[in-house]
This record gives structure tokens, sequence and C-alpha cells, in this order.
């Protein structure tokens, strides 16, 4: 697509259920990221994706995080047991390969309540 | 949406003057640094790049300067207008840009005053 594409933009869910949350980079884009911001925060580095290798994902805040790529192409992101700290923006990005420019998506606001 | 900027610096201008975001950084391993522009309810925009073997580079009405030595990073606008009114990050990377993780400093809101 033209854009890095999320869904959905906003989410509200009960504490305790689980989230999944939609990335469609732009067509092409190698590489592929999640990062979360707060309010009045810079994003923070959850993971990303080569294609479908997942290199790093240091930045996942614990183990009820994890990020799925399977074909190289959409990206899921998916909360297990939420909890209120949980509520951020989680922002989608993608970069071509062997690009150093980062193009960020509108991001899924999720509220934990 | 989001509200971002509730409690970021804030930088006020008068629109036509030229604008200086400064940013520092920790990590001196990183070899490359970006500038975002967030505007209200929107993405983190790209606006200019800067590799550690340079010390200046400029781009259309921004420039962007890296003092190494002391870890910091600044960002000048010119002849600032009410559209460059946002919050702007600085961001770090230590894998040459390419892949993997960018570190985000605070961000500066930005108010041009017209």
């Amino acid at each position: 697509g033209a854009g890095v594409s999320q869904s959905p933009r906003y989410k509200v869910t009960k504490r305790g259920q689980d989230v999944t949350l939609r990335c469609d980079p732009i067509s092409s884009h190698a590489t592929l990221y999640w990062y979360q911001q707060a309010l009045g925060q810079g994003p923070e580095f959850l993971t990303y994706f080569n294609y479908e290798a997942q290199p790093d994902k240091s930045g996942l805040p614990s183990d009820r995080f994890s990020a799925e790529r399977p074909e190289g192409s959409i990206s899921t992101l998916t909360i297990q047991r939420t909890e209120q700290r949980d509520s951020a923006m989680y922002r989608c990005a993608s970069s071509p390969e062997g690009g150093n420019t980062i193009y960020f998506g509108e991001g899924s606001w999720l509220t934990v309540v | 949406g989001e509200s971002v900027g509730l409690h970021l610096p804030t930088l006020s201008v008068q629109e036509g003057d030229n604008s200086i975001i400064n940013c520092a950084y920790s990590n001196s391993a990183s070899d490359y640094f970006i500038w975002y522009k967030q505007e209200s309810g929107k993405g983190p925009q790209f606006i200019i790049d800067i590799r550690s073997n340079m010390d200046k580079r400029q781009g259309q009405r921004v420039t962007v300067l890296l003092n190494k030595t002391v870890k910091h990073l600044s960002l000048q606008i010119a002849a600032t207008q009410p559209g460059d009114s946002a919050v702007y990050f600085c961001a770090e990377s230590d894998y040459g840009g390419s892949q993997g993780n960018l570190i985000f400093g605070k961000g500066t809101k930005l108010s041009v005053k017209p």
C-alpha cells in the first residue's frame, strides 16, 4: 500500500482479555518494526522483522507480548491477558531493504479498562 | 486522538524566525541519527538524518548538526512556519540505521506563533 496501515485505530478492552493488532507495511518493505509510545514520550522499540525473520525482540515487555510476520508482509502484535499498564499507542513502521528511512503508521491506540 | 506533548519541553517561536531544537544522546557507539516530526494524532514523520562520519547535513529549510564530542544533536529550522508546529524527536541507532533498534529521545514541542 501507499503507507503503513494499522488496525484497529482504537481498541478498548477489558483487563485480562487478549488483543491482536495488525500492521500492513508499505509494499515490498523488507523490515517491519513495532514500537510502543506512551503519552508525551517518544516511541520505544519492541521488536522488528526482516521479512519473516525476527532478529530482535528484546523490547517486548513480557512474555505476554508476541509478534508474528509469517509471510514476510503483514504482521500482528498480540498481547495476552492485557493489563492496564499495556494501555498505549502501538506503532508499526517499515523500511525498505538496505534503506535507512523508517516510515511510521498512524498507530493503534489501546486502552485497557 | 492522542494528545502528545502535555509534559514536553516547549519551544515557542515567532513565524519567520529560525528554530533550534536540541537533543543529547547517550550511546557513544551510535552511528546514525534521525530527526522526526510528529503532529498531533499522527505517526512520526522522517525529516532528516545524519551519519556519525558527518557533522552537518542540510535539507530543505532544515539543518542537522552533530557534535560527537559532547554527544549533542540539533535541528535547525529556517523561517519557521505555522505548519512546523509539532513535537520533534531525535533518534539514534548503532546498527547503521538500516535495521534494528532506534532509540528515541523525549521530544520537544515546537509552537509557532503567527
